[in-house]
C-alpha cells in the first residue's frame, strides 16, 4: 500500500538530547512537509522541501533541522535548542504541479515528550 | 499572511440532528481550499479540494461548499462514528508551496 510511514509512534527525550524523528513516503511525491500540533491549536510548518537536496524554513523551524537527501525521506532531527519540543509532529508529502501543491497526505504522527 | 479561522471550536450533536461548520478565510488570492478529519492521536485524513466560489464536493453524510471569504462542512444525519476533529487548510498565490491550517473544530456525536 502507498502512504507515509512515520517512526517511531511514540518518543521520549531527555533534556539537552537531540532526537530525529523518520518520515517515509512511497507516493512518489516531489514536496514533503514537517508540522507539529499542540493541544487546541492548529497545525504550524516547522520545514518543508519541494525536492531532493532543497528545503526551506516554515513558521516555526527554530530548534529543528532537516535534510531531504533522497526523495522518499525527509528526517526532522529536534535539537536541544528548542526549548519546548513536547508535541505531536506530523509529516505530510504532496505532489507539486508548476510549483504548486495538491493536497497533503499525511503519516500517523510521533508523539514526543520531554522527560 | 493568510489566516484561517474555523467555528466553532466545538460542536456536540445528537445522533441524526444535522449541522454545519465554518472555516472563513483571508488569503491573497485562494489557489486551493482543503478539508481534513482527524481522529484522536492519529494524522489528517483528507476529505476534499475545493477550488473556486460555488463549487461543492460530497462525499457520504459530508458535504462542503465554498464562497469567496468562506467554507462550510455540513454534515446530514450525523453518527457517533462521524465524531472527530475536522481541520480546515488553505493554499493561496502567496504561499504556493504550503498549506496554511485553522485551529479545527471538534464534533462529538452522541448517540
Amino acid at each position: 500500500d502507498g502512504g507515509i510511514t512515520q517512526s517511531p509512534k511514540y518518543l521520549f527525550r531527555k533534556e539537552g538530547q537531540n532526537v530525529t524523528l523518520s518520515c517515509e513516503q512511497n507516493l512518489n511525491h516531489d514536496a514533503m512537509y514537517w508540522y507539529r500540533q499542540d493541544p487546541g491549536q492548529g497545525l504550524r510548518l516547522i520545514y518543508y522541501s519541494q525536492i531532493v537536496n532543497d528545503f526551506q524554513k516554515g513558521d516555526i523551524a527554530e530548534g529543528y533541522s532537516v535534510s531531504r537527501e533522497k526523495k522518499e525521506s525527509f528526517p526532522l532531527t529536534v535539537t536541544s535548542a528548542q526549548k519546548n519540543p513536547t508535541a505531536f509532529y506530523l509529516c505530510a508529502s504532496s505532489k507539486s504541479r508548476g510549483g504548486e501543491i495538491t493536497e497533503a497526505f499525511f503519516g500517523q504522527g510521533t508523539r514526543l515528550t520531554v522527560v | 499572511e493568510d489566516q484561517v479561522t474555523q467555528s466553532p471550536e466545538a460542536l456536540r450533536l445528537q445522533e441524526g440532528e444535522s449541522s454545519s461548520l465554518n472555516c472563513s478565510y483571508t488569503v491573497s488570492g485562494l489557489r486551493g481550499l482543503f478539508w481534513y478529519r482527524q481522529d484522536p492521536g492519529k494524522g489528517p485524513e483528507f476529505l476534499f479540494t475545493l477550488y473556486s466560489a460555488g463549487e461543492e464536493k460530497e462525499k457520504e453524510r459530508l458535504k462542503a461548499t465554498l464562497t469567496k471569504k468562506e467554507s462550510f462542512l455540513h454534515i446530514t444525519a450525523p453518527k457517533p462514528e462521524d465524531s472527530a476533529t475536522y481541520l480546515c487548510a488553505v493554499r493561496s498565490s502567496g504561499s504556493a508551496r504550503q498549506l496554511t491550517f485553522g485551529s479545527g473544530t471538534q464534533l462529538t456525536v452522541l448517540p
